[in-house]
């Protein structure tokens, strides 16, 4: 159980396009996704927290009209990087909490990697 | 703010042996939650283990136990028996979410730890 995807899994596109992630609790329902992105060798850095039926919250520094999510239902959140550029290559990965007793755990998706030409 | 600091960017172990990685952290928090990631090849993120900074009992999972000191800010990972299958990135990650088991909060992550299982 709590089975996280994403889809694409892997995607390249031209500079000057945009690009939807689509991130999908399979077997849970989920309030809050979060999206992370992850850079070669690097660790995971936070980008936003997404409510289902409320405005995302974006991390410092990150660009809200850049990166527009969308929390539409409790089991789809999507990430859209809007007229990427090469320096937004990178992986991209989203978790979904689920509460299993007493505790919410993060279920991580297997990640989307961006290729911007 | 939290912080994550992993200052062993890669570790090597023979397998079946023991080896720890290391994890510092800072935090203004009284009460929050750390963790272990896994990532293997496969890029999949796998929690190993959760510690509850409120309790003092360090937390263990099979093989998997941690040494959680927090007057010093230390939670080190400890994976006895090691295997073949344990290779990959670790990650100690922490979370500010209080209440229902660092879940619901976003992680912070540290830089990660490459493990290496030697045969």
């Amino acid at each position: 159980g709590a089975v996280v995807s994403q889809h694409p899994s892997r995607v390249i596109c031209k500079s000057g396009t945009s690009v939807k992630i689509e991130c999908r609790s399979l077997d849970f329902q989920a309030t809050t996704m979060f999206w992370y992105r992850q850079f070669p060798k690097q660790s995971l850095m936070l980008m936003a927290t997404s409510n289902e039926g409320s405005k995302a919250t974006y991390e410092q520094g990150v660009e809200k009209d850049k990166f527009l999510i969308n929390h539409a239902s409790l089991t789809l959140s999507t990430l859209t990087v809007t007229s990427a550029h090469p320096e937004d290559s990178s992986f991209y990965i989203c978790s979904a909490a689920y509460r299993r007793g007493p505790v919410d755990t993060q279920y991580f998706g297997p990640g989307t990697r961006l290729t911007v030409l | 703010a939290q912080t994550v600091t992993q200052s062993q960017p890669e570790m090597s172990v023979q397998e079946a042996e023991t080896v720890t990685l290391s994890c510092t952290y800072d935090t203004s928090e009284s009460d929050y939650y750390l963790f272990w990631y896994k990532q293997p090849p496969s890029r999949q993120m796998i929690l190993v283990i959760r510690q509850e900074a409120y309790k003092q009992q360090n937390a263990t999972e099979n093989r998997f136990s941690v040494n959680f000191q927090k007057a010093a800010k230390s939670f080190s990972l400890k994976i006895s028996d090691s295997q073949l299958g344990d290779a990959a990135m670790y990650f100690c990650a922490s979370s500010q979410d209080r209440y229902s088991g660092g879940g619901a909060d976003g992680l912070t992550f540290g830089k990660g730890t490459h493990l290496i299982i030697q045969p």
